[in-house]
């Protein structure tokens, strides 16, 4: 059965540096997207993106946060410069069609600011 | 804006118990889906039902069972004889159908702890 998956599982990164998380959404999925969960709260969303473009973004996704599809299988989350609360889980997650499909989830990146 | 509360934090039962896990919603969308995704301890995000808000009719699957119920705005998910292997953080979530975002808006989730 095909899946999301991320890569690494975990990151450890200083403060100030950037880090580049990693999603291989579903191969035929055209709609994916990034949500964050910070250690036992609720999963929040980022950012959509859909025909190489951001569709919808939240407040959380501000200038540090970027995105990109690279090639035709990777999709990325690029923070600039770390801050220790930008620590928490992030996951990646795709759908096939619009807005009556299901969003399937990655494993998740456990990224840790120190 | 798309809220959804799940009122119970934690949830503590024995196997073999039956347990339902409360979630309510707010949106202005007359059209939408909910969702319940389970997250066990390893901490994926396990896809488990997507209900469109046309369809009311309540769903069976195994052990679990969704009472979807729009005059009330809940959508709850009951576990029928719990096993240890349920044990996991259940989260409801709502989207709104159309446009190209649909992002998902999450509740605070709850953890159920299912002992011997």
């Amino acid at each position: 059965e095909p899946e999301v998956t991320q890569t690494p599982s975990h990151q450890v990164t200083q403060m100030g540096q950037e880090v580049i998380l990693r999603c291989v959404p579903i191969s035929n999925h055209l709609y994916f997207y990034w949500y964050r969960q910070i250690l036992g709260q609720k999963v929040e969303f980022l950012v959509s993106f859909y025909n190489n473009e951001i569709s919808e973004k939240s407040e959380i996704f501000d200038d540090q946060f970027s995105v990109e599809r690279p090639d035709g299988s990777n999709f990325t989350l690029k923070i600039r410069s770390t801050k220790l609360e930008d620590s928490a889980m992030y996951f990646c997650a795709s759908r096939h069609r619009g807005g009556t499909d299901t969003q399937y989830f990655g494993p998740g990146t456990r990224l840790t600011v120190l | 804006a798309q809220k959804v509360t799940q009122a119970q934090t934690e949830i503590s039962v024995v196997e073999k118990e039956d347990v339902t896990l409360d979630c309510v919603y707010e949106t202005r969308d007359t059209t939408y889906y909910l969702f319940w995704y389970k997250q066990p301890p390893s901490g994926e995000l396990v896809f488990l039902i997507r209900r469109n808000s046309f369809d009311e009719q309540n769903e069976i699957s195994g052990r679990y069972s969704w009472n979807f119920q729009k005059s009330t705005s809940s959508f709850n998910f009951t576990i029928t004889a719990s096993q240890v292997v349920d044990s996991a953080v259940y989260f409801c979530a709502l989207s709104e159908v159309g446009g190209t975002a649909s992002k998902l808006t999450f509740g605070t989730g709850t953890r159920l702890q299912v002992t011997l």
